[in-house]
């Protein structure tokens, strides 16, 4: 069964400090995977995917992510944390069935400290 | 939230009820999806459909309902025989040539 791992519920960081945010995934063939991240009472917002190409993808708001094919991993990261990243970040990968069901992991919540 | 709306942003059911949960989306997208949120177990999907007038359960339909009359609606009804309806409920539309979903700003349903 296809399915996405988030193993930290919550990831705490000083300001300025490099931040990672881990996901695992568990699919068959090539996989399609994306981050989100979510604000309190709000939708969420698109930050990056993965479909093919180079294994480094550059997103929104300074983020990034890492493929990495043979850890079955796609961490996301930042090079510096802000205060207003502290949010929920969810990452799916899309289910291989059809229809385009996304699969998605439990979130993390990341807290940026001043 | 791009062109996505939802509405209410917050809806109470009373035991018995249907309550209906509105999704517009003016971004041309052909598919469209409906999820439930709750703490600590990330989303699940209940309904998506690929075009007009055609709708697929997914992984959580029970007591729950949608249709999809226009392209750019996929209303979402929540009935009585959905004994657990707290959630945030968020929708999302995909267009034909991409592979990103985009979601609404949710509707947080609460039983009174």
């Amino acid at each position: 069964a296809q399915s996405v791992a988030q193993p930290e519920d919550q990831v705490n960081v000083a300001e300025g400090n490099p931040l990672t945010v881990k996901c695992t995934y568990s699919v068959s063939g090539n996989p399609y995977l994306f981050w989100y991240v979510q604000y309190p009472n709000r939708g969420l917002q698109f930050l990056l995917k993965y479909i093919t190409g180079d294994n480094l993808v550059k997103g929104s708001y300074g983020f990034e992510a890492e493929f990495n094919k043979s850890q079955t991993s796609f961490h996301l990261k930042k090079p510096s944390a802000l205060v207003s990243d502290s949010a929920l970040y969810f990452c799916a990968v899309r289910d291989k069935g059809g229809y385009n069901k996304l699969i998605f992991g439990a979130g993390t919540r990341l807290a940026v400290h001043p | 939230d791009g062109g996505i709306t939802q509405s209410p942003k917050y809806l109470f059911r009373k035991e018995g009820q249907n309550v209906t949960l509105s999704c517009e989306q003016n971004l041309n997208h052909d598919a469209m999806y409906w999820y439930r949120q709750d703490p600590g177990q990330g989303l699940r999907l209940i309904y998506y459909s690929q075009i007009v007038n055609d709708f697929q359960k997914g992984d959580i339909a029970e007591g729950y309902s949608v249709s999809r009359e226009k392209k750019e609606s996929f209303p979402l009804t929540v009935t009585s025989a959905q004994k657990n309806p707290t959630a945030f409920y968020l929708c999302a539309s995909k267009g034909d040539s991409q592979e990103t979903q985009y979601f609404g700003p949710g509707t947080r349903l609460l039983v009174l």
